[in-house]
């Protein structure tokens, strides 16, 4: 069965230095992609998607890098600050039914001051 | 900015109990989901709902209803509680006619304890 899946569930990193977190998918029809932050206590907030058309998008600090070929999604956080730390979830949208979303497990991203 | 809102924080229920979960968002979406969160399971979809009176089961509806009445409500019922069912609930919402037309807007989330 289709499943989206994140290859670690905890990553520490110093303040100030890149982080990478990553997410497997197996759905190869999937093309539609979205990364979400979520702190403690807070719902899930959208951080930057990417379409399958697309192997990289850019925002403000952060970097999703699509490969097809492996079925691999990967978020970079530059700079990674304090405010940075939350739980991280990709998440397959599937589109074709009304846009419902499967989430990963999750990563935990801690930053070290 | 889109604005989801829950009706409670915290909740603390007894087996047995009907409980209501409420979500109201004020950004005029059509879609709509509530979604049940526990620790190594991640977010799974429980119901959504694509318009007023319309509803559509997730992959966990057994135990669950629901209720969309308003556009702008959509109402998750536990008809009789039980303890399995102790978690984090996340409404979210979404429109066709946003942007990408997909991201979903979440709510705070409603942690609920059944004793």
């Amino acid at each position: 069965g289709e499943s989206v899946g994140l290859h670690l569930p905890t990553l520490s990193v110093q303040e100030g230095d890149n982080s990478i977190i990553n997410c497997a998918y197996s759905n190869s029809a999937s093309d539609y992609f979205i990364w979400y932050k979520q702190e403690s206590g807070k719902g899930p907030q959208f951080i930057i998607d990417i379409r399958s058309n697309m192997d990289k998008r850019q925002g403000q600090r952060v970097t999703v890098l699509l490969n097809k070929t492996v079925k691999h999604l990967s978020l970079q956080i530059a700079a990674t600050q304090p405010g940075d730390s939350a739980v991280y979830f990709c998440a397959e949208n599937k589109r074709n039914q009304g846009g419902k979303l499967i989430f990963g497990q999750g990563t935990e991203l801690s930053v070290k001051p | 900015d889109v604005k989801v809102t829950q009706s409670s924080r915290y909740l603390v229920k007894r087996t047995g109990e009907k409980v209501f979960l409420e979500c109201v968002q004020d950004m005029d979406h059509e879609n709509m989901f509530w979604y049940r969160q526990d620790p190594g399971l991640g977010l799974r979809l429980i119901y959504f709902s694509y318009d007023v009176k319309m509803k559509e089961k997730g992959d966990i509806p057994e135990g669950y209803s629901v209720s969309r009445e308003k556009k702008e409500r959509f109402s998750l019922i536990l008809e009789s509680a039980s303890t399995n069912q102790t978690s984090m609930y996340l409404c979210a919402s979404s429109s066709p006619r946003d942007r990408e037309g997909d991201e979903q807007y979440f709510g705070p989330g409603t942690r609920l304890t059944v004793t």
